[in-house]
């Protein structure tokens, strides 16, 4: 079994559009995240979410809409998209309790293209 | 801004031998060091990660750490074909529950 599954694995589509990105894990981790990785392989934090409650956001434009309807589910939706917003979201999780470790376990990642 | 360098290489090396990709950090109260990689088209993994300063050797990597230098390093002895991909270094700067911040990470080539 997947422990940390996105869908969908790609995702095309116009400017101006509105689309979603799932993500489940099935580790028992309390605490999940997306990260964007552009062209260029930087991968940047976006949003962190600890059993469910919003703790991080950086500076993301307000087009982004995350919700965690509970701790094992982390969904991005994305309004309004924009050229920029073509990349590779990753979702990932961690345990609060070994999030020291550094073991962020990712998902295989959803990657954006904007016509 | 808290930031993490690495050179974006790529690094190329034959076949058997060292490879040293290198990375530093901006935050002197950074925690916690890792180094994931990256096959192209794939995931990021964790391979190592280095609380104190030192080494810290599992099997054919070693990892090294400066925090007086705020300076973090990988070596990957008898480099193999299959060890080429990306190599991010990421920071855990504030203990608790806080993302990682990466760096825009390193592209190995190994030749055979």
């Amino acid at each position: 079994d997947t422990a940390v599954s996105q869908t969908p694995k790609y995702l095309v589509t116009q400017m101006g559009n509105d689309k979603s990105i799932k993500c489940e894990q099935n580790l028992g981790h309390d605490t999940m995240y997306w990260y964007k990785q552009d062209s260029k392989k930087f991968l940047k934090i976006m949003f962190s979410y600890n059993n469910k409650e919003l703790i991080i956001n950086e500076t993301v434009p307000n087009r982004f809409s995350p919700k965690s309807p509970d701790k094992a589910h982390l969904n991005l939706h994305i309004n309004s998209l924009e050229l920029g917003d073509s990349a590779v979201y990753f979702c990932a999780s961690s345990h609060s309790r070994t999030v020291n470790t550094g073991e962020l376990f990712f998902g295989e990642g959803s990657r954006l293209t904007v016509l | 801004q808290k930031e993490v360098e690495q050179n974006s290489g790529p690094l190329s090396v034959p076949e058997g031998a060292i490879a040293s990709l290198n990375c530093t950090y901006s935050d002197r109260g950074s925690q916690s060091f890792f180094w994931y990689r990256q096959y192209s088209g794939k995931s990021p993994e964790l391979i190592m990660f280095i609380y104190s300063n030192g080494d810290k050797e599992d099997g054919r990597f070693t990892a090294q750490l400066n925090k007086a230098s705020q300076y973090v390093s990988l070596l990957i002895r008898d480099s193999q074909p299959s060890d080429s991909a990306t190599y991010l270094c990421a920071v855990n700067m504030h203990p608790g529950n806080t993302p990682l911040v990466f760096g825009k990470g390193t592209r190995l080539s190994v030749i055979a």
